[in-house]
Protein backbone atom coordinates (compact mmCIF):
# COMPACT_ATOMS: atom_id res chain seq x y z
CA UNK A 1 0.00 0.00 0.00
CA UNK A 2 1.12 3.49 -0.67
CA UNK A 3 2.22 5.43 2.08
CA UNK A 4 3.52 8.70 3.46
CA UNK A 5 4.76 9.44 7.01
CA UNK A 6 6.00 12.90 8.16
CA UNK A 7 7.70 13.67 10.71
CA UNK A 8 8.12 15.40 13.68
CA UNK A 9 4.21 16.45 13.83
CA UNK A 10 5.33 19.36 15.09
CA UNK A 11 8.43 21.57 15.36
CA UNK A 12 8.67 24.65 17.28
CA UNK A 13 12.17 26.44 16.73
CA UNK A 14 13.66 30.10 17.97
CA UNK A 15 14.42 32.33 14.63
CA UNK A 16 17.68 31.07 12.45
CA UNK A 17 17.91 27.98 14.53
CA UNK A 18 18.18 25.85 11.55
CA UNK A 19 16.56 22.13 11.51
CA UNK A 20 15.16 19.49 9.03
CA UNK A 21 11.54 18.14 8.13
CA UNK A 22 10.92 14.21 7.21
CA UNK A 23 9.25 12.45 4.90
CA UNK A 24 9.20 8.74 4.93
CA UNK A 25 7.40 7.16 1.75
CA UNK A 26 6.44 3.78 0.73
CA UNK A 27 5.24 3.70 -3.44
CA UNK A 28 5.62 0.68 -5.68
CA UNK A 29 7.06 3.63 -8.00
CA UNK A 30 7.05 6.76 -8.04
CA UNK A 31 6.47 9.60 -10.33
CA UNK A 32 7.33 12.62 -8.58
CA UNK A 33 7.74 13.80 -4.84
CA UNK A 34 5.90 17.10 -4.02
CA UNK A 35 6.09 19.54 -1.22
CA UNK A 36 3.47 22.28 -0.08
CA UNK A 37 3.13 24.85 2.39
CA UNK A 38 -0.29 25.17 3.80
CA UNK A 39 -1.34 28.40 6.30
CA UNK A 40 -4.00 28.18 8.86
CA UNK A 41 -7.11 28.97 6.34
CA UNK A 42 -5.92 28.70 3.28
CA UNK A 43 -4.98 25.97 0.20
CA UNK A 44 -1.89 24.08 0.36
CA UNK A 45 0.77 26.41 -2.04
CA UNK A 46 3.08 24.45 -3.98
CA UNK A 47 6.75 24.25 -3.26
CA UNK A 48 8.98 21.71 -5.03
CA UNK A 49 8.66 18.84 -7.13
CA UNK A 50 11.52 15.99 -7.14
CA UNK A 51 11.68 13.60 -9.26
CA UNK A 52 14.42 11.10 -8.78
CA UNK A 53 16.75 10.46 -5.93
CA UNK A 54 19.84 12.45 -5.60
CA UNK A 55 18.01 15.25 -7.01
CA UNK A 56 17.92 18.91 -4.99
CA UNK A 57 15.81 22.06 -5.23
CA UNK A 58 16.36 25.25 -3.34
CA UNK A 59 14.16 28.54 -2.53
CA UNK A 60 15.16 31.02 -0.33
CA UNK A 61 15.26 29.14 3.08
CA UNK A 62 14.17 26.11 2.08
CA UNK A 63 15.97 23.18 0.55
CA UNK A 64 14.54 19.76 -0.97
CA UNK A 65 16.31 16.48 -1.20
CA UNK A 66 15.02 13.10 -2.18
CA UNK A 67 16.32 9.28 -1.87
CA UNK A 68 14.58 6.14 -2.70
CA UNK A 69 12.96 6.08 0.36
CA UNK A 70 12.60 9.38 1.23
CA UNK A 71 12.73 13.24 1.54
CA UNK A 72 14.08 16.26 3.53
CA UNK A 73 13.09 19.89 3.85
CA UNK A 74 16.18 21.53 5.22
CA UNK A 75 15.21 25.00 6.49
CA UNK A 76 17.97 27.28 7.11
CA UNK A 77 18.15 30.24 9.54
CA UNK A 78 14.04 30.54 9.49
CA UNK A 79 12.20 33.40 10.25
CA UNK A 80 8.81 33.84 11.98
CA UNK A 81 7.06 33.78 8.69
CA UNK A 82 7.95 30.62 8.18
CA UNK A 83 5.69 29.03 10.35
CA UNK A 84 3.35 27.29 8.47
CA UNK A 85 2.19 23.06 8.14
CA UNK A 86 4.55 21.77 5.78
CA UNK A 87 2.48 18.77 3.75
CA UNK A 88 4.32 15.45 1.19
CA UNK A 89 2.81 14.41 -1.17
CA UNK A 90 3.42 11.17 -3.44
CA UNK A 91 2.62 10.37 -6.87
CA UNK A 92 2.69 7.19 -7.57
CA UNK A 93 2.74 5.16 -10.95
CA UNK A 94 -0.88 3.41 -11.92
CA UNK A 95 -2.52 6.28 -9.76
CA UNK A 96 -3.42 9.16 -12.32
CA UNK A 97 -3.42 12.39 -11.05
CA UNK A 98 -3.97 11.01 -7.67
CA UNK A 99 -1.37 12.38 -4.89
CA UNK A 100 -1.06 10.74 -1.55
CA UNK A 101 0.25 13.07 1.41
CA UNK A 102 1.25 12.80 4.42
CA UNK A 103 -0.42 14.08 7.87
CA UNK A 104 1.60 17.04 7.78
CA UNK A 105 4.62 18.72 9.95
CA UNK A 106 3.31 21.82 11.57
CA UNK A 107 6.08 24.13 12.33
CA UNK A 108 6.34 27.34 14.54
CA UNK A 109 9.42 30.18 14.57
CA UNK A 110 9.21 32.49 17.39
CA UNK A 111 11.63 34.99 17.28
CA UNK B 1 -2.52 35.59 -13.21
CA UNK B 2 -5.69 34.48 -11.50
CA UNK B 3 -5.41 31.10 -9.30
CA UNK B 4 -7.47 28.65 -8.09
CA UNK B 5 -10.98 29.94 -6.81
CA UNK B 6 -13.59 27.83 -4.73
CA UNK B 7 -17.00 29.20 -3.59
CA UNK B 8 -19.05 29.14 -1.65
CA UNK B 9 -15.43 29.81 0.89
CA UNK B 10 -18.02 28.64 3.91
CA UNK B 11 -21.17 26.43 4.09
CA UNK B 12 -23.08 25.50 6.94
CA UNK B 13 -26.22 22.78 6.20
CA UNK B 14 -28.84 20.74 7.92
CA UNK B 15 -28.02 16.54 7.93
CA UNK B 16 -30.19 15.48 4.89
CA UNK B 17 -29.45 18.42 2.36
CA UNK B 18 -27.50 18.36 -0.66
CA UNK B 19 -24.73 21.15 -1.26
CA UNK B 20 -22.79 22.04 -4.72
CA UNK B 21 -19.49 22.78 -4.33
CA UNK B 22 -17.87 24.46 -7.63
CA UNK B 23 -14.54 25.05 -8.75
CA UNK B 24 -12.80 27.26 -11.03
CA UNK B 25 -9.42 26.21 -12.33
CA UNK B 26 -6.70 28.19 -13.55
CA UNK B 27 -6.98 29.13 -17.21
CA UNK B 28 -5.66 26.90 -18.94
CA UNK B 29 -5.32 23.78 -16.50
CA UNK B 30 -6.75 20.49 -18.21
CA UNK B 31 -6.49 18.50 -14.75
CA UNK B 32 -8.67 19.08 -12.06
CA UNK B 33 -8.40 17.52 -8.90
CA UNK B 34 -10.86 17.22 -5.56
CA UNK B 35 -9.60 16.41 -1.92
CA UNK B 36 -10.55 16.68 1.30
CA UNK B 37 -8.96 17.77 4.42
CA UNK B 38 -10.72 16.73 7.90
CA UNK B 39 -10.01 17.84 11.21
CA UNK B 40 -6.57 15.62 12.13
CA UNK B 41 -6.85 13.96 8.82
CA UNK B 42 -4.48 14.44 5.67
CA UNK B 43 -5.66 15.41 2.36
CA UNK B 44 -7.86 12.85 1.14
CA UNK B 45 -7.96 12.42 -3.13
CA UNK B 46 -11.81 12.19 -4.01
CA UNK B 47 -11.68 12.24 -7.70
CA UNK B 48 -9.60 13.34 -11.00
CA UNK B 49 -11.04 15.35 -14.40
CA UNK B 50 -8.93 15.17 -17.32
CA UNK B 51 -10.81 17.34 -19.55
CA UNK B 52 -14.57 17.07 -19.33
CA UNK B 53 -13.78 13.40 -18.26
CA UNK B 54 -13.13 11.42 -14.73
CA UNK B 55 -10.70 8.70 -14.63
CA UNK B 56 -10.32 8.18 -11.22
CA UNK B 57 -12.86 8.24 -8.59
CA UNK B 58 -11.63 5.90 -6.59
CA UNK B 59 -11.60 8.25 -4.16
CA UNK B 60 -15.29 9.25 -3.98
CA UNK B 61 -16.45 7.78 -0.39
CA UNK B 62 -19.57 6.88 -1.13
CA UNK B 63 -22.66 7.38 -3.99
CA UNK B 64 -23.52 10.18 -2.14
CA UNK B 65 -20.85 12.24 -4.07
CA UNK B 66 -20.55 13.23 -7.51
CA UNK B 67 -18.44 15.93 -9.60
CA UNK B 68 -19.16 16.76 -13.13
CA UNK B 69 -16.91 19.49 -14.95
CA UNK B 70 -18.19 21.27 -18.37
CA UNK B 71 -16.34 22.75 -21.11
CA UNK B 72 -12.78 21.63 -19.96
CA UNK B 73 -13.24 24.19 -16.92
CA UNK B 74 -15.44 24.62 -14.14
CA UNK B 75 -16.42 21.87 -12.26
CA UNK B 76 -19.06 20.87 -9.53
CA UNK B 77 -18.85 18.81 -6.39
CA UNK B 78 -22.20 17.30 -5.15
CA UNK B 79 -23.08 15.66 -2.03
CA UNK B 80 -26.40 14.52 -1.62
CA UNK B 81 -28.04 13.78 1.67
CA UNK B 82 -25.37 15.54 3.93
CA UNK B 83 -23.84 13.54 7.15
CA UNK B 84 -22.16 14.73 9.39
CA UNK B 85 -18.93 13.05 8.81
CA UNK B 86 -18.98 14.84 5.82
CA UNK B 87 -18.27 17.76 7.37
CA UNK B 88 -14.69 19.24 6.07
CA UNK B 89 -12.53 21.71 3.81
CA UNK B 90 -13.38 20.37 -0.23
CA UNK B 91 -10.36 21.71 -1.71
CA UNK B 92 -9.39 21.32 -5.67
CA UNK B 93 -6.79 22.40 -7.53
CA UNK B 94 -5.79 22.37 -11.27
CA UNK B 95 -2.56 21.39 -13.09
CA UNK B 96 -1.29 22.32 -16.70
CA UNK B 97 -1.17 18.75 -17.49
CA UNK B 98 -2.80 15.66 -15.83
CA UNK B 99 -1.19 12.37 -14.63
CA UNK B 100 2.33 12.41 -14.25
CA UNK B 101 4.27 15.28 -14.20
CA UNK B 102 2.12 18.08 -13.29
CA UNK B 103 1.97 20.06 -10.28
CA UNK B 104 -1.10 20.52 -8.68
CA UNK B 105 -2.12 23.83 -7.72
CA UNK B 106 -4.65 24.57 -4.94
CA UNK B 107 -8.18 26.64 -4.39
CA UNK B 108 -8.57 28.21 -1.03
CA UNK B 109 -11.42 25.03 -0.23
CA UNK B 110 -14.75 25.69 1.10
CA UNK B 111 -15.52 24.48 4.47
CA UNK B 112 -18.46 22.76 4.77
CA UNK B 113 -20.31 22.36 8.63
CA UNK B 114 -23.00 19.42 8.43
CA UNK B 115 -25.09 20.47 11.74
Amino acid sequence: EDQVTQSPEALRLQEGESSSLNCSYTVSGLRGLFWYRQDPGKGPEFLFTLYSAGEEKEKERLKATLTKKESFLHITAPKPEDSATYLCAVHPYNQGGKLIFGQGTELSVKP
Amino acid sequence: GAGVSQSPSNKVTEKGKDVELRCDPISGHTALYWYRQSLGQGLEFLIYFQGNSAPDKSGLPSDRFSAERTGGSVSTLTIQRTQQEDSAVYLCASSLVGGSRGEQYFGPGTRLTVT
